[in-house]
Parts: C-alpha cells; sequence; structure tokens
C-alpha cells in the first residue's frame, strides 16, 4: 500500500500567519494517464471531511483562495496564506492513484 | 446539489453481519466515470478506505478487509450499500460514503460493536 507520511501532525498558529503541510508518499502518484490523484481535505471537529484541493492544486469551487496546493512525484505541500479562525482543524491528504486509495496520517491545525 | 447520507443499525453485536446503505442525490451512478466508496473512522483516529463500486459495476476492495466486505448498487434509486461480516469491536466507528476520491462526503453514521 501506498503510504502518506503527513508533517507536522500537529501546527499551532496565530490569525493571520501562513503555515504549510507536507504530504510524502511512499511511490509516485503520477497515474500512467498524466494525472496525479493527490487531494487534501479538511475535517472541522464534529464534522465530514470536505475537499479543499483535488489533483495537487485545483481549488475546489467554493473554497477560499487562501488554501493553495502544490507537488509533484511523491511531495506535496498544502499552503494556507493567512489562517482565519475557520481553518482550524484536521488536515488530511488521501491519494487515489494506487489501490487501495490511502489517507495521511492528519495535520491538526490549532490556534496558538 | 450533490449530498449523501449513510443510515445503518447503530449498534450491533460481535460476529453479527453490518449492513450499511448510502442514499445520494445530485448525481447518478450510471453517469461514465462515477464512483461511491465507503470510508470509515475510528474514534479519534484516521480514515480508512474500504470500498469502491463504479458507474460499470467494477468494486474495489481495501485487501485488508477484503474477505468480509461486499458493495453494491441500487443505479435506479440512487443508492449504494456496503456489508461487512463478523463484525468485531475493533470496527467500531463512523462509516462514511463518498463520491469519487473524497469530493463529496456524507454525514458519517455512528456504528457501535458491543456485546
Amino acid at each position: 500500500d501506498v503510504v502518506l507520511t503527513q508533517t507536522p501532525p500537529t501546527l499551532s498558529a496565530t490569525i493571520g500567519q501562513s503555515v504549510s503541510i507536507s504530504c510524502r508518499s511512499s511511490q509516485s502518484l503520477l497515474h500512467s494517464n498524466g494525472n496525479t490523484y493527490l487531494h487534501w481535505l479538511l475535517q472541522r471537529p464534529g464534522q465530514s471531511p470536505q475537499l479543499l484541493i483535488y489533483l495537487v492544486s485545483r481549488l475546489e469551487s467554493g473554497v477560499p483562495n487562501r488554501f493553495s496546493g502544490s507537488g509533484s512525484g511523491t511531495d506535496f505541500t498544502l499552503k494556507i496564506s493567512g489562517v482565519e479562525a475557520e481553518d482550524l482543524g484536521v488536515y488530511y491528504c488521501v491519494q487515489g492513484t494506487h489501490a487501495p486509495w490511502t489517507f495521511g496520517g492528519g495535520t491538526k491545525l490549532e490556534l496558538k | 446539489q450533490v449530498t449523501l447520507k449513510e443510515s445503518g443499525p447503530g449498534i450491533l453485536q460481535p460476529s453479527q453481519t453490518l449492513s450499511l446503505t448510502c442514499s445520494f442525490s445530485g448525481f447518478s451512478l450510471s453517469t461514465y466515470g462515477m464512483c461511491v466508496g465507503w470510508i470509515r473512522q475510528s474514534s479519534g483516529k484516521g480514515l480508512e478506505w474500504l470500498a469502491n463500486i463504479w458507474w460499470n459495476d467494477d468494486k474495489y476492495y481495501n485487501p485488508s478487509l477484503k474477505n468480509r466486505l461486499t458493495i453494491s448498487k441500487d443505479t435506479s434509486n440512487n443508492q449504494a450499500f456496503l456489508k461487512i461480516t463478523n463484525m468485531d469491536t475493533a470496527d467500531t466507528a463512523t462509516y462514511y460514503c463518498a463520491r469519487g476520491l473524497g469530493h463529496y462526503w456524507g454525514q458519517g453514521v455512528m456504528v457501535t460493536v458491543s456485546s
């Protein structure tokens, strides 16, 4: 199985601070069809996960543009440019290039 | 508007079979490329992908639970189903259904396995 390693496991930030989360894969996530099936999700406390970024860098409709994704191959990054209170929760990366689909262990974003 | 909603028994005893239903709207599982999957999350833990079913009835199972899982669909009624046999206390979790690779999620259903 593909292992997705997220760092850091916990992130403390102040409102307005910019932060980054890393997701490193044990295998390249470049599919033979040319797509890289790496998405980013946010799970707020008591809620279901929601999609933020899909295919590495595409912003889901309705998601604020302070969120951005980048990377290729095995190394991916989610950046939040100016944390807001509503951004608190657990962030997950998920890959769908290789079966079984797998999730990263999560990064909990807290207020400092 | 895409919505998904899970339903299930809430509580069951060890060794019983769990039957879950995902009722969805805003898309059709007969549309080319569409899929619905099941994911679970134990309390305070991470996410685990269980199974997918595709528009062409292809099915995918997580090998770690493959022998216990059966996924199916009713395209006419916009539903997908998951059965897990031989439930154990370790299977206590919130079970979610989702469209595609997590594009849309249901609210989740809590399933407790207890004697």
